[in-house]
């Protein structure tokens, strides 16, 4: 079935570095790549998402970048604050049978250090 | 706009009981919507996905019998939750996208904690 592999599972950074989070997926008919935050619990939030027919797409300190050859998404966070810290979860999304579904990665916890 | 209610945000309930977690799409109208389920420091997995007017689809390896999802008007579905035990606890969440637009985001609700005693 539909599988999204996410890594690292943790990441900590020091407060004004960078963060890369990488994820793969392996169904090459997903067309659109979510990326949700969460704070301990509270509901995902929708940070950023790119679709199948961009290569890269930035909002401000965030952004997400996409090679469909290799079936791979990332997240780069630039200028990382303390708010910054929280679990953060790629998704795909892929069509079958009619229906779309949206499949998450693991998540990765983020500790920025102030 | 686009904002998911669901109710109730926890639940406490003894072994062998049932319990109903609804989720509403307030402002919009959502064809479909999405069950996940969450265990501590995990991702979210998704159950089932509820069509309006007709039967959810469940995904592999979760029991249709005991995750009852009903999705009887464009803004409401609900998932029951039925002969709960212990290992039912979790963190349940709602996604509803709106009507017509597949490629629109997923908009959450606050999820519910579910703890079976």
């Amino acid at each position: 079935g539909e599988n999204v592999e996410q890594h690292p599972s943790t990441l900590s950074v020091q407060e004004g570095d960078s963060a890369v989070i990488k994820c793969t997926y392996s169904d090459s008919a997903s067309n659109y790549f979510p990326w949700y935050k969460q704070e301990l619990g509270k509901r995902p939030q929708l940070i950023i998402d790119i679709r199948s027919n961009v290569g890269e797409k930035k909002d401000q300190r965030i952004a997400v970048t996409l090679n469909k050859t290799a079936k791979h998404f990332s997240l780069h966070i630039t200028e990382t604050q303390p708010e910054d810290s929280a679990v953060y979860f790629c998704a795909a999304r892929a069509v079958r049978g009619g229906y779309n579904k949206l499949i998450f990665g693991a998540g990765t916890r983020l500790a920025v250090h102030p | 706009g686009a904002v998911v209610s669901q109710h109730p945000s926890w639940v406490i309930c003894k072994s062998g009981t049932s319990v109903k977690i609804e989720c509403r799409s307030l402002d919009f109208q959502a064809t479909t919507m999405f069950w996940y389920r969450q265990f501590p420091k995990q991702s979210l997995m998704l159950m089932a996905t509820s069509n309006e007017g007709s039967k959810a689809t469940y995904e592999q390896g979760v029991e249709k019998d005991k995750f009852l999802i009903n999705h009887a008007s464009l803004t409401l579905s609900t998932l029951t939750v039925t002969s709960a035990h212990p290992e039912d606890s979790s963190f349940y969440i709602c996604s509803a996208r709106l009507r017509g637009e597949i490629s629109s985001p997923l908009h959450f609700g606050n999820g519910t904690r579910l703890t079976v005693t």
